[in-house]
């Protein structure tokens, strides 16, 4: 089985950092990474598909780079709408997902 | 645009087997990949499985052994069955549609709003 790491798990930053997460696999799935975000209570929402693929509708203020076994989800300028739990899943396989990384205000 | 909505019991009993069923609006079951996944309370996702709207199937390996994914395209349903649960198995269930025809290799683009079932005697 594919074993998925984001890195890190918890990240406190504040309204217009830029964030980077990072989300790596234990062998290579060439781009078949997916990035969702989570808000609280709510239903988990596609932000990036194949690593660098904008959903629709998605600011571009995300970004996803990554090919093999290293992947990382950029947000450029965070608004107060973007804290919220991250995660990678990847499509090769096992459609595994990472343990998720939680970004809040500092 | 299409909507998906489970339904289900929300209580079941351990060793039991646990039923949901998803029910697609808006649109035609054909050509898509519908995924369970599901989310225990304050953990991560964890997927379990697929229907292909030829009836393909494929589970998570490590729930493969208890779980049983079909499908009613007269019904614009699919259902999930999880045998044998235990108190482990108390989750946020969702149902979602992949995102692009003829393949789930690019997400998943339309979720139910999440089901809760608990396991408990």
């Amino acid at each position: 089985d594919i074993q998925m790491t984001q890195s890190p798990s918890s990240l406190s930053a504040s309204v217009g950092d830029r964030v980077t997460i990072a989300c790596r696999t234990s062998q290579s799935i060439s781009n078949y990474l997916n990035w969702y975000q989570q808000k609280p209570g709510k239903v988990p929402e596609l932000l990036i598909y194949a690593a660098s693929n904008l959903q629709s509708g998605v600011p571009s203020r995300f970004s996803g780079r990554g090919s093999g076994t290293d992947f990382t989800l950029t947000i450029s300028s965070l608004q107060p709408e973007d804290f919220a739990t991250y995660y990678c899943q990847e499509s090769y396989t096992t459609f595994t997902f990472g343990q998720g990384t939680r970004l809040d205000i500092k | 645009q299409v909507q998906l909505q489970e339904s289900g019991p929300g209580l079941v009993k351990p060793s039991e087997t646990l039923s949901l069923t998803c029910t697609v609006s808006g649109g035609s079951m054909n050509t898509y990949f519908w995924n369970w996944i599901r989310q225990p309370p304050g953990k991560g996702l964890e997927w379990i499985g697929y229907i292909y709207y030829t009836g393909s199937t494929k589970s998570n390996p490590s729930l493969e052994s208890r779980v049983t994914i079909s499908e009613d395209t007269s019904k614009n349903q699919f259902s999930l069955r999880l045998n044998s649960v235990t108190a482990a198995d108390t989750a946020v269930y969702y149902c979602a549609r992949a995102r692009t025809p003829f393949s789930n290799y690019y997400g998943l683009d339309v979720w139910g709003q999440g089901t809760t079932v608990t396991v408990s005697s």
